[in-house]
């Protein structure tokens, strides 16, 4: 069974078009996470979601709007598409750290969408 | 500057051989983790440190909090560790700040 799973795998859409990426983890986790990898393959965080709520915004357009419904899915909406939107969207999911304990956990990621804007 | 530079960027091995990567660090960390990206894409966390050091099979990585420093060790390399791997150190609210990748590829 997939741990972390991606809908779609690819995505080709021209520039000015809105679209959805899905993510739904099955493993139990509360905490979601929207990563993009860029064309010389850097990872950088966009979002962290905590049980529904939102606590890591990383400085991205107001076009990108993640949402969550539950905290096994957290999809990832785009306004208005960009060239430079092109890259690869990796979802994650963790627990969360729990107070008093390391503040850290291993996170499982998503096989990744890659996304292309003409 | 990135806050986790690695090194090298890119490694050829010959089959068999001991492989290093390097990680270091510039800012206050929680822990270390490195991962693995296969050529598909997909990406697989091999470790998670926060002090010493672990082994996973041939792989092997070790940290030094008081030099912000990380090594991932392949130990008698093989084609298919052939892979980019990646450092990352996780920050406050279990963020990861990633460090470029190592590409890596073993000739058999």
């Amino acid at each position: 069974d997939t741990a972390v799973s991606q809908t779609p795998k690819y995505l080709v859409t021209q520039m000015g078009n809105d679209k959805s990426i899905k993510c739904e983890q099955n493993l139990g986790h509360d905490t979601m996470y929207w990563y993009k990898q860029d064309s010389k393959k850097f990872l950088k965080i966009m979002f962290s979601y905590n049980n529904k709520e939102l606590i890591i915004n990383e400085t991205v357009p107001n076009r990108f709007s993640p949402k969550s419904p539950d905290k096994a899915h957290l999809n990832l909406h785009i306004n208005s598409l960009e060239l430079g939107d092109s890259a690869v969207y990796f979802c994650a999911s963790s627990q969360p750290p729990l107070a008093g304990g390391p503040q850290y956990n291993e996170q499982f990621f998503g096989p990744g969408t890659r996304l292309t804007v003409l | 500057k990135n806050e986790v530079e690695q090194s090298p960027q890119n490694l050829t091995a010959q089959e068999g051989e001991f492989i290093t990567i390097n990680c270091s660090y510039s800012v206050g960390i929680s822990a270390l983790h490195w991962l693995q990206q296969h050529p598909g894409g997909g990406i697989v966390s091999l470790f998670m440190l926060s002090s010493g050091k672990k082994k996973h099979g041939r792989l092997i990585a070790t940290i030094n909090i008081q030099e912000k420093h990380s090594s991932l060790h392949i130990t008698a390399s093989h084609p298919r560790d052939s892979a980019v791997y990646i450092c990352a150190v996780t920050r406050y609210g279990n963020k990861l700040v990633f460090g470029a990748g190592t590409i890596l590829r073993v000739k058999s």
